[in-house]
């Protein structure tokens, strides 16, 4: 079935390196991802999308990088900081549908 | 604006209760969600709605019942509540249908059911 997974449940880097956060997907039919930050007792807050047209998508400090290929996409942090710790969701719209799936998240833990 | 809010923040129940959560939203936006929250799950859509008035089902509605009396407002019922409904509630609620760009969340409602 269709899935929207993450490789690493939880990632821990060192304040001011760069954070990789991994995503795989099932659909090769998916044309549509979007990240999301969840600080420790907050909702979801959207960061960053793409569309399957695009290999890459950069926003301030972040990047999106889409392999349609393999179907995997990552989430990259350039320069994390302490205020980046939260866990980090993948997610993309079911098929046919507007609802979306959302991946089981990865815990950011950045060391000062 | 206060954007999206939810009430109560955390409430424990015994099983076979009841109770209603409560989400509000003042950026006049049209659409209106709940999820659940679960370790290792992922956020579910339990229902959503289109429009006051107008409510439908998402991936997990067994056991929940929704309203959309008010346009700003979606309430979330549990009328005999279950250990397994123990989890953290989110609302949301966007201006537009179909992406994940637009959907803003609330803080969460922390259920327990004992």
């Amino acid at each position: 079935g269709e899935s929207v997974g993450l490789h690493l449940p939880t990632l821990s880097v060192q304040e001011g390196d760069n954070s990789i956060i991994n995503c795989a997907y099932s659909n090769s039919a998916s044309d549509y991802f979007i990240w999301y930050k969840q600080e420790s007792g907050k909702g979801p807050q959207f960061i960053i999308d793409i569309r399957s047209n695009m290999d890459k998508r950069q926003g301030q400090r972040v990047t999106v990088l889409l392999n349609k290929t393999v179907k995997h996409l990552s989430l990259q942090i350039a320069a994390t900081q302490p205020g980046d710790s939260a866990v980090y969701f993948c997610a993309e719209p079911r098929p046919g549908s507007y609802q979306l799936t959302f991946g089981k998240g990865t815990k950011l833990s950045v060391i000062p | 604006n206060a954007g999206v809010t939810q009430t109560p923040k955390f409430r424990v129940l015994k099983t076979g209760q009841s109770m209603t959560l409560l989400c509000a939203q003042d950026m006049n936006h049209e659409y209106m969600y709940w999820y659940r929250q679960d370790p290792g799950m992922g956020l579910r859509l339990i229902h959503y709605s289109v429009g006051e008035g107008t409510t439908a089902k998402g991936e997990v509605p067994d056991g929940y019942n929704v309203s959309r009396l008010k346009k700003q407002n979606f309430l979330l019922g549990l009328e005999s509540a279950a250990p397994s409904q123990t989890s953290v509630y989110f609302c949301a609620s966007s201006l537009l249908l179909g992406t994940g760009k637009e959907q803003f969340f609330g803080p969460g409602t922390r259920l327990t059911v004992l």
